[in-house]
């Protein structure tokens, strides 16, 4: 079945990296878009950026420009979110999610279909 | 950003009730709006798109409505399982944002 599979819970300390990764599976990995999303405690869930897994190219949220890297192995099916220079408001789980479309011609509907459970990244000294 | 609102933030509700929830956007969004529902340590699920769309695989008891600014999910009658947070988010524009969540609990 067509699943996303995450990386496992990690602790990090503040100015260090983390690299979350998302394995999919049960679909053509090359042909879809991959985004990711963070939910804080006790915030709304939140856009990082997303990346086109059969061209490579991505785009980042403006509040997570310059921290944020999305990459894809194409041979592996997964698709990758680090973060850096970590404080301690990024304690949040992060969610990746493969975006589908819905063709009502001329328009386009997107949405994200299949979703990971969630990488829970904690920030601590 | 397109801000997105959602009420009630919480609401109770016995088995068998009819659930509505509604999502409402700063502008105009037309009908670019995604429902999902999330139970904790689960992944997030797809009810909705396109406003009104059910996805494939999910129950008849759900339904969503609206256009413009206005939208709403109606659950007809809840069931045990249903007992979970719902979120709207909007495609219309980037960045797509997301409703600050509806959670349902049982009476």
């Amino acid at each position: 079945q067509v699943q996303l599979v995450q990386s496992g819970a990690e602790v990090k300390k503040p100015g260090a990296s983390v690299k979350v990764s998302c394995k999919a599976s049960g679909y053509t990995f090359s042909t879809y878009t991959m985004y990711w999303v963070r939910q804080a405690p006790g915030q709304r869930l939140e856009w990082m950026g997303w990346i086109n897994a059969g061209t490579g190219n991505t785009k980042y949220s403006q509040k997570f420009q310059g921290r944020v890297t999305i990459t894809r192995d194409t041979s592996a099916n997964t698709a990758y979110m680090e973060l850096s220079s970590l404080r301690s408001e990024d304690t949040a789980v992060y969610y990746c999610a493969r975006i589908n479309k819905w063709e009502l011609p001329p328009y386009f509907y997107f949405y994200m279909d299949v979703w990971g459970k969630g990488t829970t990244v904690t920030v601590s000294s | 950003d397109l801000q997105m609102t959602q009420s009630p933030s919480s609401l109770s509700a016995f088995v068998g009730d009819r659930v509505n929830i509604t999502c409402r956007a700063s502008q105009s969004i037309s009908d670019y709006l995604n429902w999902y529902q999330h139970k904790p340590g689960k992944a997030p699920n797809l009810l909705i798109y396109a406003a009104s769309s059910l996805q494939g695989g999910v129950p008849s008891r759900f339904s969503g409505s609206g256009s413009g600014t206005d939208f709403t999910l109606t659950i007809s009658s809840v069931q045990p399982e249903d007992f979970a947070t719902y979120y709207c988010q909007h495609s219309y524009d980037s960045p797509w944002t997301f409703g600050q969540g509806t959670k349902v609990e049982m009476k």
